[in-house]
């Protein structure tokens, strides 16, 4: 069974600090997602990365997919209240009977106080 | 306009009894999923259908039963319902993407379905 432990569970800052959410695993993923849900709505996809190593920014966010494709980072540089809400991890596998299967971390529920 | 949609929004019922959740998606894709995520905001997969398909089903209860009369439409049926089934039941459809791609498409999630067994 593969596992994401996503980590931390819960984070409450100010506005304007920065800071990062790690999704770590023993297995390889054929790409890492990260999605963003708020209260009463369906996750929302941020990112995809693919390849081992890669970095991608979304204007206060950075996302990377470590080299050997078993662990993410999410970074958010000067949090705003906006960026509150529940943040998910979810690695991909392909091939076989899991295709198209996601599997998801526990949550990190950010919280940015004005 | 609305990509993924499910019915109803919330659902209150008894122990015991049997209850459908439908989803539709609009956004022509081939593949749709269940998820169940519990309290804690655990989403897990329980279900997939790829072109009427079933092609991932994850160790759930045979008393969940889903149903793809269309590539359009996946509904879920449960039996007998328990008090552990209280949670939220979320819809989700994608492409499916070949190993180029990582294997993994954007999935696009409805608005979920609150369930609570009393």
């Amino acid at each position: 069974t593969q596992l994401l432990e996503q980590s931390p569970q819960f984070l409450s800052i100010q506005e304007g600090e920065n800071l990062t959410v790690y999704c770590n695993s023993s297995s390889v993923f054929s790409s890492l997602q990260w999605y963003r849900q708020e209260p009463g709505e369906g996750p929302v996809l941020l990112v995809t990365v693919v390849t081992g190593g890669e970095v991608k920014k979304l204007k206060r966010l950075t996302f990377q997919f470590g080299d050997a494709r078993k662990d993410s980072s999410l970074h958010i540089t000067a949090a705003q209240p906006g960026d509150t809400g529940l943040y998910l991890c979810a690695g991909a596998t392909a091939g076989g009977t899991s295709y198209g299967k996601l599997t998801f971390g526990q949550g990190t529920i950010l919280t940015v106080h004005p | 306009d609305t990509a993924v949609s499910q019915t109803p929004k919330y659902l209150v019922t008894q122990m015991g009894n049997d209850k459908s959740i439908k989803c539709e998606q609009n956004l022509g894709h081939d593949t749709m999923y269940w998820y169940k995520q519990d309290s804690k905001k655990f989403l897990k997969i329980m279900f997939s259908y790829n072109n009427k398909e079933l092609i991932i089903n994850e160790t759930v209860p045979n008393r969940f039963s889903p149903k793809s009369p269309d590539k359009a439409h996946l509904n879920l049926h449960i039996n007998s319902l328990e008090l552990g089934d209280s949670a939220v039941y979320f819809c989700a459809s994608s492409h499916l993407r070949g190993l180029a791609g990582g294997g993994a498409d954007t999935q696009y999630f409805g608005p979920g379905t609150r369930l609570t067994v009393l």
